[in-house]
């Protein structure tokens, strides 16, 4: 596609529940990022994909949170039994075609009550 | 966690007037970014600078880099109204598997 899409676009979800959050790089790049914004901790990484690999989670805040990415394009980051301190921007990017520049998507933002 | 602070936090300034926004990073780099955000939602990239390079243009945006420093400043010139926004740098260091750090950030207010 033309750019990084993210999906949904907003979640609410209740304290508990699970949630997954899907995106879509730009057609080709092999490597993709998860990174979360929230006012108290400002913007974060989370995981990085290249390819289908992950070699790099050190991000993740517990394991609660867990992400995969199939066929070297859409990635899922999934929060199991949600908490109040996950409500966040999450926003993904992805990078390729040799560029060291990362491109994002428009975000998730994801309000647990 | 964040590698590095942004000055000022905030910055109001008259429209047809300069911007310059700091950063500070704390390791070693490849690479030094700046994107620009509007309304707590994507990030829009502005410009990627090189470790080996100390100063960047791109349109109305140059920014600089001091690696002895660890430092960047990125200036907008004959601002805008539509560039009131926040503005991030983030940094690709040396042997962080390519993930980005992110500085606190600059919220811009253009007064027309």
């Amino acid at each position: 596609g033309a750019g990084v899409s993210q999906s949904p676009s907003n979640k609410v979800t209740e304290k508990g529940k699970d949630v997954e959050l899907r995106c879509d790089p730009i057609s080709g790049h092999t490597a993709l990022y998860w990174y979360r914004q929230s006012l108290g901790q400002g913007l974060e990484f989370l995981i990085y994909f290249q390819g289908n690999s992950a070699p790099d989670k050190s991000g993740l805040p517990s394991d609660r949170f867990s992400a995969e990415r199939t066929g070297g394009s859409v990635s899922t980051l999934t929060i199991q039994r949600t908490q109040q301190e996950d409500s966040a921007v999450y926003l993904c990017a992805s990078k390729g075609g040799g560029a060291d520049t990362q491109y994002f998507g428009p975000g998730t933002r994801l309000t647990v009550l | 966690s964040q590698q590095g602070e942004e000055d000022p936090q905030a910055l109001s300034i008259q429209e047809g007037e300069n911007a310059t926004m700091n950063c500070s990073y704390k390791t070693s780099i490849n690479n030094l970014q700046w994107y620009r955000q509007n309304s707590g939602r994507g990030l829009v990239h502005l410009i990627l600078i090189r470790s080996n390079e100390r100063e960047k243009h791109s349109g109305r945006l140059r920014v600089t880099l001091d690696t002895s420093k660890k430092s960047s400043s990125l200036l907008i010139t004959a601002s805008r109204a539509a560039d009131t926004a926040s503005y991030f740098c983030a940094t690709d260091a040396i042997g962080g598997n390519e993930k980005l750090t992110f500085g606190t950030g600059t919220r811009l207010t253009i007064i027309p």
